[in-house]
């Protein structure tokens, strides 16, 4: 199963509001991945998990958390949402090393509306 | 940083004609090139990836070449059908300092087929 699952597929907040986005892999795969993908822009890292270790990328440092509780469910976390979140969160995973190494799996995204 | 540019969308065509989907790359390193196809309402997935300069790769009736000289990764069908109407993303790979890759994507070129 090479499945990545998102929930909700659709989520409406409002402004000021925190929103929790959920991913989940049963592929065992170590690293987890959250992108932002607005239309007409290229999907966007926020952040990612390898094992237990987040890295999130600088631009977006401030504005994304997540959280990793086991190997297989990722978060993302906006403490505060803004309009300027209205996006698709995909998320995805992959497994380091052996002939896969670097595919991602891809979810079909969470697309968030912020009113 | 490091950087991918593709066809701007949106791309109409006729079944049975021929497709090329421009892709021009920058970075510093020494990436894996991908293509990526995502069909409405699902995340992208795999088309496939070339990890070596001067290599092909191919999947479904697609193709590209990994030109390194003239930093390119078009991607070429010689008749389309229908059901490749979707949307198209380039990507690199960029390995991390973490040895986690992180993918680069552009913007996405959608492709519709009519019969």
């Amino acid at each position: 199963d090479t499945t990545v699952k998102q929930n909700p597929r659709y989520k409406l907040a409002r402004v000021g509001k925190p929103v929790n986005l959920i991913c989940s892999q049963t592929m065992n795969h170590d690293t987890m991945y959250w992108y932002q993908k607005k239309p007409n822009q290229a999907p966007k890292l926020l952040l990612f998990y390898y094992d237990k270790i987040l890295n999130r990328e600088a631009d977006t440092f401030e504005k994304f958390q997540s959280s990793r509780p086991n190997n297989s469910f990722c978060s993302l976390y906006i403490g505060s949402a803004g309009l300027e979140y209205s996006a698709m969160y995909l998320c995805a995973s992959s497994r380091l090393g052996g002939p896969n190494y670097a595919e991602q799996f891809f979810g079909p995204g969470t697309r968030l509306t912020v009113l | 940083g490091d950087s991918v540019t593709q066809t701007e969308g949106p791309v109409t065509l006729s079944e049975g004609t021929s497709l090329t989907v421009n892709c021009s790359y920058e970075t510093k390193q020494y990436p894996t090139l991908f293509w990526y196809v995502q069909y409405p309402g699902e995340g992208p997935q795999l088309l496939f990836k070339v990890p070596k300069a001067n290599e092909k790769g191919s999947s479904r009736g697609f193709e590209a070449t990994y030109n390194k000289e003239a930093t390119s990764f078009h991607l070429q069908k010689a008749s389309v059908q229908e059901s490749d109407s979707a949307v198209y993303y380039c990507a690199l790979s960029d390995l991390t300092q973490g040895g986690s890759a992180k993918l680069i994507f552009g913007e996405g070129t959608k492709l519709t087929v009519s019969s």
